[in-house]
């Protein structure tokens, strides 16, 4: 089945406890994106990235890293998590990287993060 | 610059009559489209796109939204709400050839009254 796995699900953390956020993708998609939902804004854009090795910022981006080693995984990890960081992430795939526009997107089930 | 404004934050109907939620968006150059919706404790998922073909576009669901560039909106309809519609509705701009210049609106969540 194709999809897009993220892990945890759920999490509750302490601040300054390092922690990583998986997703991987089964549908050898080019493109793959971070993205936090908060009340009232929508989602948000944290990193982004257009193929192996090739990442870029988005809107959000302080207090993330991100890498792409592989095609089909892209961790989003929060090295030293602040209370300002709980949000609801999802992190989305594309077959289109460079167009997106005859594309969609292709998102996981979400991770609920609390940091305390 | 792209943005996308949603202008309902919530909108409730009644089981069986028409849905109309509003989406308005700003683009300096001919943008994509989209509408996803987000059921509860769940993913995104594609409704429907506009990518400069037709107008007015369907989508699953006996969704349908019309992209008027005169009135830069991008209304998302349904003839005849069903309970199973209840959730959050995201319309989404994005530009061409960039694929990260993805913006999202801040949502519409839609109610469904017995």
């Amino acid at each position: 089945e194709a999809q897009v796995t993220q892990n945890p699900r759920y999490l509750i953390t302490v601040t300054g406890k390092k922690l990583t956020v998986t997703c991987s993708q089964n549908m050898n998609h080019e493109y793959m994106s971070w993205y936090r939902q908060d009340p009232g804004l929508g989602l948000r854009q944290i990193y982004y990235s257009m193929n192996v090795e090739v990442t870029d910022k988005g809107d959000v981006p302080e207090g993330y890293k991100v890498s792409r080693k592989e095609k089909r995984n892209f961790p989003l990890i929060l090295e030293s998590p602040s209370p300002n960081q709980t949000s609801l992430y999802f992190c989305a795939s594309s077959p289109t990287g460079g167009v997106v526009s005859t594309g969609e997107l292709f998102f996981g089930e979400g991770s609920r993060l609390t940091v305390l | 610059a792209q943005s996308v404004t949603q202008l309902d934050s919530h909108v409730s109907v009644s089981e069986g009559t028409p849905v109309l939620l509003r989406c308005n968006y700003s683009s300096s150059y001919s943008p994509s489209l989209f509408w996803y919706v987000q059921h509860p404790n769940k993913g995104l998922q594609l409704l429907l796109k506009y990518t400069s073909a037709a107008t007015l576009v369907k989508g699953i669901n006996g969704f349908e939204a019309e992209f008027k560039k005169s009135e830069t909106s991008f209304h998302l309809t349904k003839p005849s709400a069903h309970m199973s519609d209840a959730a959050e509705y995201f319309c989404v701009v994005s530009g061409w050839g960039s694929a990260s210049k993805i913006i999202f609106g801040s949502g519409t969540r839609l109610s469904i009254r017995p």
